[in-house]
């Protein structure tokens, strides 16, 4: 089946420590891929995408993630979290060339709690 | 650039009661998408509509579950009659639509239905 996973359903760290949240997806064709924040009381927005070119895309609030196309992975990080940073963080992938196409399929998130 | 809008925000109903979700889209989008999250889930796509026609429809729970968007612009979601595991935040969401650069999908605030 088609899916996408993150390892870790919660997570836990102090202000200025450093961010990694896996995502790996099952599927051998081409994908766009996504990492959605959720912050409390807000809308799914948008963190940052890879579409194609450079695996490694930078997105806002000193996010970035790395697409290695060898291990189907997604991997968000951050070098330094701040409090603001808590919130629900979900993985996302759009399958192309197959019956999911064009369809968002999300992982199931991670809560990062950041303590001050 | 106004985002996608999304009404009631907080329902509460009984169990099989009828309820409806309204959305209505960033202007000039074409696809627009309804999800429902469940706690503790990522969002799972319901129906995918392209202007006025369904694109995608393989995850709605058609005995109960209903959705047009007639003049191509807002759509509204129906689930007729509604059941204890509906209870959950039903996201709409749009998009462009077109080619793979304009997949990226903007969210409402949600709708919030508690089913008693």
């Amino acid at each position: 089946a088609q899916s996408v996973s993150q390892h870790n359903h919660h997570v836990i760290l102090s202000e200025a420590a450093s961010l990694e949240l896996g995502c790996n997806y099952s599927y051998g064709g081409t994908v766009n891929l996504f990492w959605y924040v959720q912050y409390p009381g807000q809308h799914l927005q948008l963190l940052l995408k890879y579409f194609s070119g450079d695996p490694l895309v930078k997105g806002i609030k000193g996010f970035e993630a790395e697409f290695i196309k060898s291990k189907f992975s997604f991997n968000l990080r951050k070098p330094s979290v701040q409090w603001s940073d808590t919130a629900e963080y979900f993985c996302a992938v759009i399958l192309h060339g197959s019956s999911n196409t064009g369809k968002l399929i999300f992982g199931q998130g991670t809560t990062l709690q950041v303590k001050p | 650039e106004a985002g996608v809008a999304q009404s009631p925000r907080y329902k509460i109903i009984e169990k099989r009661q009828s309820v409806a979700f309204w959305c209505n889209p960033i202007s000039g989008h074409a696809t627009l998408y309804w999800y429902q999250q469940i706690l503790g889930q990522g969002p799972k796509l319901l129906i995918q509509f392209q202007n006025n026609g369904v694109v995608d429809d393989s995850q709605l729970p058609k005995d109960r579950f209903s959705a047009e968007r007639l003049k191509g612009v807002d759509s509204t979601l129906k689930i007729q009659p509604a059941k204890l595991e509906d209870s959950a935040v039903y996201l709409c969401a749009s998009s462009l639509g077109g080619g793979p650069s304009f997949n990226e999908q903007f969210f409402g605030p949600g709708t919030r239905l508690t089913v008693l």
